[in-house]
């Protein structure tokens, strides 16, 4: 099914660990984007891109690094994993900015 | 600055009621909104896309209504279903390549 993939769709970090979410998408969009969605705050953009090669810092970037080698990948990356960083991620795709947009199943991390 | 509210937070209505979920932003210089349903443990799925142009969209039993005038978004879903149950998220264009969410209605449809 076309869509948005997300890995993984749970983790459990220390705190100062590393890791990278990885999101798919195999509609050929050209934006894709990175949230957060904490309780009472609704979902804020971490980071996006405009197409493949490059990235732009959303609303809530700090702590936080992307990457777009390949049209269809958009990588999320914690260098040093801090509790604050708990939260479910969200990756998004859309043909353009702001329209039709396709979000993933969501990766849910803990940060301990 | 824009704010994005979603009045009831929460909202339970027996199977068949006929409903309005309520979305008011306060900067009304928006180009478009669209209303997202977000089911348990999964991501969001797009419902509707009202242009600035446009005062209404409809898809099978949901219709929403935009007037950027007032502020104010709607969604109105007909004859619910237990399927229905889920929480409905409204979002606007904050600057380019993003979207102001607001925190939703989680609606529960009782058989």
């Amino acid at each position: 099914n076309a869509g948005v993939t997300q890995t993984p769709k749970f983790r459990v970090l220390k705190t100062g660990q590393s890791m990278t979410l990885l999101c798919a998408q195999d509609m050929n969009h050209e934006y894709m984007y990175w949230y957060r969605q904490d309780p009472g705050m609704g979902l804020r953009l971490i980071h996006y891109s405009v197409g493949e090669g490059t990235t732009a810092k959303g609303e809530v970037p700090d702590g936080y690094n992307v990457s777009r080698l390949k049209k269809q990948n958009f990588l999320l990356g914690l260098e040093s994993a801090a509790p604050s960083q708990t939260s479910v991620y969200f990756c998004a795709s859309s043909h353009r900015d702001n329209y039709g947009y396709t979000f993933g199943s969501g990766t849910r991390l803990t940060v301990v | 600055k824009q704010e994005v509210t979603q009045i009831p937070a929460a909202l339970s209505v027996p199977e068949g009621e006929n409903l309005v979920l309520n979305c008011s932003f306060t900067d009304s210089a928006i180009y478009n909104l669209q209303w997202f349903r977000q089911d348990p443990g999964k991501g969001l799925t797009s419902l509707l896309l009202i242009q600035s142009s446009q005062r209404e969209q409809t898809s099978g039993r949901l219709n929403a209504s935009l007037d950027k005038s007032s502020g104010r978004s709607t969604l109105y879903i007909a004859a619910s279903q237990p399927g229905d149950s889920a929480t409905y998220l409204c979002a606007v264009p904050r600057g380019a390549n993003n979207l102001f969410f607001g925190t939703g209605t989680r609606l529960t449809v009782i058989p």
